[in-house]
């Protein structure tokens, strides 16, 4: 079965520093990856996807995402996190058939100032 | 555009009573999903519909929960008797035709539903 993990509950990250959230996942054949991120009280909103080509993928908010198939990680990156960066990132993989989304338990990012 | 919207946006019930929320997707979109969102989890698919048919509700407990979309638009999702575990966020999501893998879907902000 697909499966997604993101290993990290909360991460602390200081306004500016450079930020890596991990996501890996189980899947048999090409995945369709996605990142979300959830702020308080608000819904899901996209930040990035791959689904093929380039394994290095922009999205909004000046994020990034590297897909490395050797590894089974799709890991979030951003180069300077900003103090309204602070919700809860959720990685998703959709392994086919109507979109069918299997999400990660989510990593929920503190920034300090 | 106007986004998914969703009510209530919180719930409080007893246990062995009903409860229903309520979805209305994006103008023209195809498709709508119900999630079931507990406390550190992650969305966990409950049913999703293409216009107004059901493709997926393999993880509906049907015993207690239903859902239609009559008329292809909005949506009602249903839950009888409530159960303690029930206490999650649903979240509705759309997108435009859902036949691509790599479409996006567009989330409500939600229903928290607490079950005492």
């Amino acid at each position: 079965a697909q499966s997604v993990t993101q290993p990290d509950i909360h991460i602390t990250v200081s306004e500016g520093a450079s930020l890596e959230l991990r996501c890996n996942y189980s899947y048999g054949a090409t995945p369709y990856l996605f990142w979300y991120v959830q702020s308080p009280g608000q819904g899901l909103q996209l930040l990035l996807k791959y689904f093929s080509g380039d394994t290095l993928v922009q999205g909004i908010k000046g994020f990034e995402a590297e897909f490395k198939r050797s590894q089974s990680s799709f890991n979030l990156r951003k180069p300077s996190v900003h103090w309204s960066d602070a919700a809860e990132y959720f990685c998703a993989v959709g392994p086919g058939g109507f979109q069918k989304l299997v999400f990660g338990t989510g990593t929920r990012l503190l920034v300090s100032p | 555009e106007a986004g998914v919207a969703q009510s209530p946006r919180y719930k409080i019930i007893e246990k062995r009573q009903s409860v229903a929320f309520w979805c209305n997707p994006i103008s023209g979109h195809a498709t709508l999903y119900w999630y079931q969102q507990i406390l550190g989890q992650g969305p966990k698919l409950l049913i999703q519909f293409q216009n107004n048919g059901v493709v997926d509700d393999s993880q509906l407990p049907k015993d207690r929960f239903s859902a239609e979309r009559l008329k292809g638009v909005d949506s009602t999702l249903k839950i009888q008797p409530a159960k303690l575990e029930d206490s999650a966020v649903y979240l509705c999501a759309s997108s435009e035709k859902g036949t691509s893998r790599v479409e996006t879907q567009y989330f409500g902000p939600g229903t928290r539903l607490l079950v005492l």
